[in-house]
């Protein structure tokens, strides 16, 4: 079965870029996605495809998935980007929903 | 779109939980449903996926035994059941609609959550 392998935290000064990561076997291969989750809050898709946005989701979140990692990028980052990120898969083969541990992004 | 829940609920252990996730703002029967809880401090978990318009499921292996999922497109509301609960099962649940896109199937909306508390 798919395990999604992500850093448990990523610190970032405002303005700058965070980079979170999601790793697993040949994820380039099939299509990741992202959502942000606050304290308190469902979490929100802000990736699909490994990088097509929600309408509501501003430019400054980007996506890449290559080989075995995929990563999603906030630039210019804002005191209101600090929230838990989790990258998330479907594996065909079984039909079953797998999720990354979560990575928590604190801004600096 | 609205993905409304149940509200919360506080189980002895061996008990049964029911939790409801009333759909709206969309066609009910065409978009499946997830259901996904979250610990007290952990990440998400993928509970089981149903079919709302042939009420077919699928459930991850761990919960087999335990989970029930069911619908009633009479009001458009979705049903997660937990038997056999434990100190463990404490967690805020979720439900959300799927989105279907080629290999990319992906949750773009989410109900509110059900937090569920086992307590003796």
């Amino acid at each position: 079965s798919i395990v999604l392998t992500q850093p448990p935290s990523v610190s970032v000064a405002p303005g700058k870029t965070a980079t979170i990561t999601c790793g697993g076997d040949n994820l380039g291969t099939g299509s990741v996605q992202w959502y942000r989750q606050k304290p308190g809050q469902a979490p929100m898709l802000v990736l699909y495809a490994d990088s097509d946005r929600p309408s509501s989701i501003p430019e400054r979140f980007s996506g890449s998935n290559s080989g075995n990692t995929a990563t999603l990028s906030i630039s210019r980052v804002e005191a209101g980007d600090e929230a838990d990120y989790y990258c998330q898969v479907w594996d065909m083969s079984s039909d079953h929903y797998v999720f990354g541990g979560g990575t928590k992004v604190t801004v600096l | 779109v609205q993905l409304v829940q149940s509200g919360a609920e506080v189980k002895k252990p061996g008990a049964s939980v029911m939790v409801s996730c009333k759909a709206s703002g969309y066609n009910f029967t065409n978009f499946y449903v997830i259901w996904v809880r979250q610990a007290p401090g952990q990440g998400l978990q993928w509970m089981g996926t149903i079919n709302p318009a042939s009420g077919g499921t699928n459930c991850p292996q761990n919960f087999q035994d335990r989970v029930t999922l069911i619908r009633d497109t009479s009001t458009s509301t979705l049903y997660m059941e937990l038997r056999g609960l434990t100190f463990e099962d404490t967690a805020v649940y979720f439900c959300a609609r799927v989105w279907q896109l080629g290999a990319s199937h992906f949750s773009d909306f989410w109900g509110q959550g059900t937090r569920v508390t086992v307590s003796s």
